[in-house]
């Protein structure tokens, strides 16, 4: 069955920083992949999505994702962190029917 | 895209009543998902609301316990009913747009329920 897992329930960063989230993906042919992020007290944020084409996609808020498929990983990153960033993140594998299995997410803080 | 709103954004309800949670879509869309996010954890399909036919539940979800209503293409409700502090979690409601090249999901801001 499609999954993705996120690997690290929780990473700290110091503002400034470069942050990478880890996603990885089971599946038998190429998946489509998003990010999502939920500030607290919040709904779903879509960051970006990977359908087809370019393996490094980018999203809002400065941040990028890389398919790799030898990996079976869709990790997602950015440069340097804010501290409005800190949130939790979630990979979502869309499934058919327009519905999506989410992996169990990551809670990013970020240090002053 | 599509914005999605739910009420009410919180309640605190006692054990054995139930609540009805609304969902908004501000265009029309085919289709509708609940979702559940107990505390701490991920979100978990709880069905499809199908328009003008009954829902499509889940493994582990049944409609007594979460009768879904969709009346036309932008708005359903979720009810909770018999409530336990197990079903203490975030109800998020979500619609999906079909995109050019695949369908893309937008959530609501979600409804916090906590049972006492």
């Amino acid at each position: 069955a499609q999954s993705v897992t996120q690997p690290d329930i929780h990473i700290t960063v110091s503002e400034g920083a470069s942050l990478e989230l880890r996603c990885n993906y089971s599946y038998g042919a190429t998946p489509y992949l998003f990010w999502y992020v939920q500030s607290p007290g919040q709904g779903l944020q879509l960051l970006l999505k990977y359908f087809s084409g370019d393996t490094l996609v980018q999203g809002i808020k400065g941040f990028e994702a890389e398919f790799k498929r030898s990996q079976s990983s869709f990790n997602l990153r950015k440069p340097s962190v804010h501290w409005s960033d800190a949130a939790e993140y979630f990979c979502a594998f869309p499934l058919n029917a327009g519905k999506s299995t989410f992996g169990d997410g990551t809670t990013l803080t970020v240090k002053p | 895209s599509a914005v999605i709103s739910q009420k009410p954004s919180r309640d605190i309800c006692q054990r054995g009543t139930s609540l009805t949670i609304q969902c908004q879509v501000d265009s029309q869309v085919t289709m509708m998902f609940w979702y559940r996010q107990q505390p701490g954890q991920s979100l978990t399909l709880i069905a499809t609301a199908n328009q003008g036919s009954e829902a499509t539940y889940e493994s582990g979800f049944v409609i007594d316990k979460f009768p879904i209503s969709r009346p036309n293409l932008t708005f359903s409700t979720l009810t909770v009913s018999n409530m336990s502090p197990e079903d203490s979690s975030i109800y998020l409601c979500s619609a999906a747009i079909a995109g050019e090249e695949g369908n893309e999901q937008f959530f609501g801001p979600g409804t916090r329920l906590t049972v006492l």
